[in-house]
């Protein structure tokens, strides 16, 4: 099967420019998540969706960040405007299911590097 | 607060030798927990995979353990070699389809 693919890999951009990430889950994976690591630190959850619904979004930093799963296939990340601290790496993930069983293994895409100038 | 740790933050051993990668958590109430590697530029490929059930997973010159009790997780890479030079990311699993992750090991083996 196709692993989880995201669009584009590297984006160069000024601040307060406005820049939009692609996902595209393993198809039939029901579960999307988006993360990011920034300046070498630890990768941090963003949100997770379920189909097209939020499930979590504790982790979006502030509201220059918005996540759409439109029609629960691919999924956006848009930041509007940029800030120099957004620069990182942001990678998506999807699962097949969840639950205390386990069976929430996420598959992670190679991510979007984000460049901040 | 959930945290996850990672021990040590680089290491760099000659070909051949076993090594350890050692990962702490804070959280007794894990759903699983997965290593990852990272090679520089690239995604994350999962490695191993322990569900809270387990204590142990083995995939080729890798096995992962998990004691829950005392919150560690251990990464054993038995004979190494150069291509195994990468960073490995520990990741705990939580309740809330959270997967919280440590600043990872960078592995580096010297042919």
């Amino acid at each position: 099967e196709a692993g989880v693919t995201q669009f584009p890999s590297h984006s160069v951009i000024e601040k307060g420019q406005t820049v939009t990430l692609r996902c595209d889950p393993i198809s039939g994976h029901d579960n999307l998540y988006w993360y990011r690591r920034v300046m070498g630190k630890e990768i941090k959850f963003l949100l997770h969706f379920v189909k097209e619904s939020k499930q979590d979004e504790s982790g979006m930093p502030n509201n220059r960040f918005l996540a759409e799963r439109t029609g629960g296939t691919y999924s956006t990340l848009k930041v509007q405007p940029a800030e120099l601290e957004d620069s990182g790496v942001y990678f998506c993930a999807s699962s097949r299911g969840g639950g205390p069983s386990g069976a929430n293994v996420l598959t992670f895409g190679a991510g979007s590097r984000l460049t901040v100038l | 607060k959930q945290e996850v740790t990672q021990i040590p933050a680089a290491l760099s051993v000659p070909e051949g030798e076993n090594l350890v990668l050692n990962c702490s958590f804070t959280d007794s109430a894990i759903y699983n927990l997965q290593w990852f590697r990272q090679d520089p530029g690239k995604g994350l490929t999962s490695l191993l995979l322990i569900q809270s059930s387990q204590r142990e997973q083995t995939s080729g010159r890798l096995n992962a353990s998990l004691d829950k009790s005392s919150g560690r997780s251990t990464l054993y890479i038995a004979a190494s070699q150069p291509g195994d030079s990468a960073t490995y990311l520990c990741a705990m699993g939580t309740g809330g389809f959270k997967t919280i992750f440590g600043a990872g090991t960078r592995l580096f083996v010297k042919a």
